[in-house]
């Protein structure tokens, strides 16, 4: 499953909202369980990824409430409320629906 | 807290290979699966497997099988990525990760072992 990532880089204005976008070759919702099998992480220069959310729209234990998920089927969504000066980073989507496990290539936000 | 320490960076030459470790700590070892991904420089991360801690099933990404090997030591709470036949595209960041719960999401990441392939 490819996953593809727009725009590739976004420069949004502190306190305003900043949303990236992610679209899967196919669908990542399960029927099954009607699960969207899509994480996003968030990772700043130097660090290794961290979790922001999973199941499309499920934050992650001590994320600010500021980060949503939305989106079902093949198109999602990661929205920043208000952006803050610490949320500079790359922002990554990946599914989890098959192996391979896959990521997007990557948004790169800026203030 | 949860934590994964992983080896020291590693200068390697093509045909070689590399063994990269990742110990964990804070939590009951063979209680999560460990993932093992990559991210050559500026390019999107790649997963390249991950291994069943509790009792060593794994399973690989197409990409790499063949030349991948995961495994684990549950006396030393510490699991093993080892990449043969190493070429220059293999330089890369190569992190560790805890799946949250056996759905391949990633809560906790190594800090990240630079492997750079070079004759």
């Amino acid at each position: 499953i490819v996953m593809t990532q727009s725009p590739d880089s976004l420069a949004v204005s502190l306190g305003e909202r900043a949303t990236i976008n992610c679209k899967s070759s196919q669908t990542i919702l399960y029927n099954s369980d009607n699960k969207n099998y899509l994480a996003w992480y968030q990772q700043k220069l130097g660090q290794p990824p961290r979790l922001l959310i999973y199941w499309a729209s499920t934050r992650e234990s001590g994320v600010p409430d500021r980060f949503s998920g939305g989106g079902s089927g093949t198109d999602f969504t990661l929205t920043i409320s208000s952006l803050q000066a610490e949320d500079v980073a790359i922002y990554y989507c990946q599914q989890y629906y098959s192996t391979p496990h896959t990521f997007g290539q990557g948004t790169k936000l800026e203030i | 807290q949860v934590q994964l320490v992983q080896s020291g960076a590693e200068v390697k030459k093509p045909g070689a290979s590399v063994k990269v470790s990742c110990k964990a700590s804070g939590y009951t070892f063979t209680t999560y699966a460990i993932h093992w991904m990559r991210q050559a420089p500026g390019q999107r991360l790649e997963w390249m497997g991950w291994i069943n801690t509790g009792n060593g099933n794994t399973k690989y990404s197409p990409k790499f099988q063949g030349r991948v090997t995961i495994t684990r030591d549950t006396s030393a709470n510490t699991a093993y990525m080892d990449l043969s036949s190493l070429r220059s595209e293999d330089t890369a960041v190569y992190y560790c990760a805890r799946d949250i719960g056996s759905w391949s999401v990633f809560d906790h990441w190594g800090q990240g072992t630079l492997v750079t392939v070079s004759s």
